[in-house]
This record gives C-alpha cells, structure tokens and sequence, in this order.
C-alpha cells in the first residue's frame, strides 16, 4: 500500500509570515496529491492539488511543489491571515484508486 | 446540487448494537468512499466503490460493510458496534479519471459507541 508521511503536526506563525508543510509518500506509483483545509467541525475542503507530471502549482498566496524523485511535495502559504488558521491534510492517489492521507497539521495563524 | 449528503449527524450506540449510516451524492460520480476520522490518525479508507455493484475494502475495513445498488447511494453498515468504532465518519465521491480525482467529501456523521 502506500504510506503518506506529514510534518509538522502544529505549527503557529505570525499574520503576513509564510507556513509550509511537508508531506512525503512511499509509493513511486502514486499520481495524484491534493491538499485539504479543514476548519474545526466542518469537512475537509480540496484548496490546491497536483498531478505527477507537474513540478509546481500556485493559486494566489498557496502553491504546492512535488518532487517526484524524493517522493515529496510541500504545500506552501505566503502572507498567512487569521482565517488561514485550520488543519491542513495532505493526501496521495495511488493507482488502486485508494487515497491515503497524512496525519494533519494544525496552523494557527497569530494577529 | 446537493453535493454529498450524509444522516444522521450525530448518533450515539451502545455495543453491540448495529446501524446504517447513509450517504448519497446528486453528481453522478462513479467514485464513492468512506472514510473514519480520528485524532491524530488523519483520514483512513474503509471500503470504496468504482461503481454500482462493484465495492473494495480500504485500510481499515472490519466490522463494516457497504453495498452499491445504485450510483447516488452508497451505505455504510456497522454489524456490531464496538468503542473502537467511535470516529467522524466521512463520505466522499468523485468522477472517474482525468480531471475527476478531487473528492467531494459529505458534511460527516459523528458516532459514539458506549
């Protein structure tokens, strides 16, 4: 199967600094990463993705960056605001048709 | 649309009991999967089906069981509810390939189990 690592668990930066967070997975196969914001109580919410034949996507202040060879990709928030505050997941698509998830990271986002 | 839709909200049972937690999507996707939330632990998959009539087992499938009669409905059964079983369950549904990866997940059913 596959295995989809994610660091950190927490992490708190200040309004306006940038946040990044980084997933790693095991299963070369695996074509499909999306990222997921999810606010306490509510489901989670797709807010980038990217396939394995990109290196790099951004929409507004999120881009998210893979690196096939290392089997990494990293989602990345510049210019954090209060509402950025959330848990975000990552997730890999392997060629089963299986999503796994990574644990999670909490952003808080201090005013 | 409703996108996907799932009852009840909250349920509460006592062990042994079992019950169907219901979950439907308006969107004519092939794809539908369930998946449990538990702290720390992410989102896991317990069955999943590619189309009616066609199911799988996920990472974490014991104790439940799905069955897909029709594309819209996809339930979830737990047979004999257990305290392990407490979770934030997840439905979510998607197309078939090409641009149809992203997932559209439901609004979540919260079980405990006493």
């Amino acid at each position: 199967g596959e295995n989809v690592e994610q660091h950190p668990s927490t992490l708190s930066v200040q309004e306006g600094d940038s946040a990044v967070i980084k997933c790693t997975y095991s299963d070369s196969a695996s074509n499909y990463f999306p990222w997921y914001k999810q606010e306490l109580g509510k489901r989670p919410q797709l807010i980038i993705d990217i396939r394995s034949n990109v290196g790099e996507k951004k929409d507004q202040r999120i881009a998210v960056t893979l690196n096939k060879t290392a089997k990494h990709f990293s989602l990345h928030i510049t210019e954090t605001q209060p509402e950025d505050s959330a848990v975000y997941f990552c997730a890999a698509l392997n060629t089963g048709n299986q999503f796994y998830f990574g644990t999670g990271t909490s952003l808080t986002v201090i005013p | 649309n409703a996108g996907v839709t799932q009852t009840p909200k909250f349920q509460v049972l006592k062990t042994g009991q079992s019950m169907t937690l219901q979950c439907a999507q308006d969107m004519n996707h092939e794809y539908m999967s369930w998946y449990r939330q538990d702290p720390g632990m992410g989102l896991r998959l317990i069955h999943y089906s590619v189309g009616a009539g066609i199911t799988d087992q996920g990472e974490v499938p014991n104790g439940y069981n799905v069955s897909r009669s029709t594309t819209e409905d996809f339930p979830l059964r737990l047979l004999s509810a257990a305290p392990s079983q407490t979770s934030v369950y997840f439905c979510a549904s998607r197309a078939e390939g090409g641009r149809g990866n992203e997932q559209f997940f439901g609004p979540g059913t919260r079980l405990t189990v006493l």
